[in-house]
Order: C-alpha cells, then sequence, then structure tokens
C-alpha cells in the first residue's frame, strides 16, 4: 500500500493560491492520486482526482510530475470556508485506502 | 440523487454493549465502505463490501463487524463495545468496488459515545 507524506498545517490568507504536496515514493503503476477535503464533524468530500500530468475541476488542479512520487493540489484564490482538513489518497482498483493525518489548512480573512 | 444516509446520526452506549450502525448508499451504488475517525488515529478503513460480500476487510477486532444486504444498503455491528470504540463512524459509497480510482461519497457519520 501506498503511504502519503504531507504537511501537517498551513495557513494562508483569503485571496491567496494554496498548494499542498503529497510524497508518495511508493506509488504503484495503477495507482490514482486523490484528494479529499474534510469539515469538522462531517464525512470527507471528493475534491479531484488524477493518475499523471495535471488535472482541473471547478474547485481546484492536480499537478503530477512525470515521475508521479509527489502531486500537488492547487486551490485557487482561498477563502475562509476553504478552511479544512485535506487528504491525500493513493491506491488502485483493489486496495483499501488509507487516509493518513491529512493537512490542516487555516484561511485567515 | 439523494446522498448518502446514516442512522443513527448520534449514539450513546455503555461498555460492554452492542451497536448497530445503519449506511444506505447512493442510488445505484453497490459498494460500501466504513471507517472509524478518531482525534488520535484519523480515519481508519474498517471494512468494504459489493454485492453482498466483504471485499476488504482493516485491521482491527472481530467485535467489529458488517454486512451488506440485497439493495446496497449496509450495517455495521460492534460488540462488546470499549471506550475507545468513541469515534465517529463513517460510510461511503462509490459505483464499483475498491477505491483507488473511483470517487467516494461519504455520509455525514454517526457519532458514537461509549461512557
Amino acid at each position: 500500500l501506498a503511504k502519503t507524506t504531507q504537511p501537517i498545517s498551513m495557513d494562508s490568507y483569503e485571496g491567496q493560491e494554496v498548494n499542498i504536496t503529497c510524497s508518495h515514493n511508493n506509488i504503484a503503476t495503477n495507482d490514482y492520486i486523490t484528494w479529499y477535503q474534510q469539515f469538522p464533524s462531517q464525512g470527507p468530500r471528493f475534491i479531484i482526482q488524477g493518475y499523471k500530468t495535471k488535472v482541473t475541476n471547478e474547485v481546484a488542479s492536480l499537478f503530477i510530475p512525470a515521475d508521479r512520487k509527489s502531486s500537488t493540489l492547487s486551490l485557487p484564490r482561498v477563502s475562509l470556508s476553504d478552511t479544512a482538513v485535506y487528504y491525500c489518497l493513493v491506491g488502485t482498483y483493489t486496495d483499501k485506502l488509507i487516509f493518513g493525518t491529512g493537512t490542516r489548512l487555516q484561511v485567515f480573512p | 440523487k439523494a446522498g448518502v444516509t446514516q442512522t443513527p446520526r448520534y449514539l450513546i452506549k455503555t461498555r460492554g454493549q452492542q451497536v448497530t450502525l445503519s449506511c444506505s448508499p447512493i442510488s445505484g451504488h453497490r459498494s460500501v465502505s466504513w471507517y472509524q475517525q478518531t482525534p488520535g488515529q484519523g480515519l481508519q478503513f474498517l471494512f468494504e463490501y459489493f454485492s453482498e460480500t466483504q471485499r476488504n476487510k482493516g485491521n482491527f477486532p472481530g467485535r467489529f463487524s458488517g454486512r451488506q444486504f440485497s439493495n446496497s444498503r449496509s450495517e455495521m455491528n460492534v460488540s462488546t463495545l470499549e471506550l475507545g470504540d468513541s469515534a465517529l463512524y463513517l460510510c461511503a459509497s462509490s459505483s464499483e468496488p475498491g477505491q483507488g480510482n473511483h470517487e467516494q461519497y461519504f455520509g455525514p457519520g454517526t457519532r458514537l459515545t461509549v461512557t
């Protein structure tokens, strides 16, 4: 099972771009990279998923370098409501996913 | 589509008792996974069900069990409750089994407190 490492916490201000990097040195060929967001006392919410290169949706962008040993979640122009814990997960079709500790993002006004 | 629903939302039990939690996945989803979340251990995978069969199991004692019904609804049971079982229990559904490349939709969770 691929293990991920991400910063425990990050601070930002409203309107700034936030980049959260996740390391996954043991990523396997078939592994996908998925990011979830979680607010207190709620279930995680899917943000974005990718396999290689760059993926963008209406919420975020995911940058994956060619070696796929890391990935960066980019949140453009964060707001106070983006204060949450962000989890990076790596897994395959049959794996059970490991959430890890996540990154606690605090956005200040 | 209605989201994942979990019942009850809050539960208080006493040590030694047992508890059953219920999860109804999104309509059309056939895979259901359960997670336990505590401040100390974070989000931990319990088990995954697909077509009434357990496909994956996390590292939890046998006191934790689950099942899935033909309509994809799932229940998890914890017997002989311990104080350390106090946690937020989350259910997630997805269209296909395995979670690596399929988006999971999480329910609001059941907050279990064991006294």
